[in-house]
């Protein structure tokens, strides 16, 4: 089966302008997830969704991140404006139902977001 | 709020040798899974643990849980190269609710 789908690989900006990610999970998987992962640390959740509604954007910070999945199946995940501290490595992952079907979530490949 | 620590963060280990990596969490959690990432790339699925005393084996890797203990290893059997690389733990915050907390993550590096 094909993998989680993630685009672009890589972004560079400046602070202050916008950026919108775009994920694509592998076909008939529910839940979709955006982590965020700081260089050298591990994955920090942002936001989840079961099809197209969100169960959980509390560490999302909603002033400048934002988040959609309208139908139910692509998702993207935009910043506006960006700081300094967003720079990292934005991973989308996705499950057949959650875990509660016992299955790890699949990881896209990311995309490295660079703030200069 | 679900803590989750690794130790060690680094690791240098010669090819040939035993170890284990150490994954302890903070609250009551069924449900734990291990991690692969090599540099530059995504995280790889390796263990899902499910109850407690669970372990499960992948060619050199062994993974073992106990909830009581609140405590998975990740041991490591006559490592090679190929298995350089940062391993995370990672619990399901709220059993049921479906969320991942990782951990801090091991950076192995296998020496020849």
């Amino acid at each position: 089966e094909a993998g989680v789908a993630q685009s672009p690989r890589y972004k560079i900006i400046e602070k202050r302008q916008s950026v919108a990610f775009w994920c694509n999970p592998i076909s008939g998987h529910a839940t979709l997830y955006w982590y965020q992962q700081i260089l050298g640390q591990g994955p920090k959740l942002l936001i989840q969704f079961q099809n197209n509604g969100v169960v959980d954007d509390s560490q999302l910070p909603k002033d400048r991140f934002s988040a959609e999945r309208l139908k139910g199946v692509d998702s993207t995940l935009k910043i506006q404006p960006a700081k300094l501290e967003d720079s990292a490595v934005y991973l989308c992952a996705s499950s057949r139902g959650g875990l509660s079907y016992n299955s790890p979530l699949h990881f896209g490949n990311g995309t490295r977001l660079t703030v200069t | 709020e679900l803590k989750v620590e690794q130790n060690p963060l680094f690791l240098s280990m010669q090819e040939g040798k035993n170890y284990t990596i150490y994954c302890n969490y903070s609250t009551t959690s069924d449900r734990l899974y291990w991690y692969r990432q090599d540099p530059g790339k995504s995280l790889e699925s390796l263990f899902v643990l499910l109850s407690n005393g669970a372990v499960k084996q992948e060619g050199r890797l062994m993974a073992s849980l106990d909830t009581k203990a609140r405590l998975s290893t990740l041991h490591i059997t006559a490592a090679v190269h190929d298995l350089s690389a940062t391993y995370f733990c990672a619990v399901d915050r709220n059993f049921g609710n479906e969320k991942l907390t990782f951990g801090t993550g091991t950076r192995l590096t296998i020496i020849p």
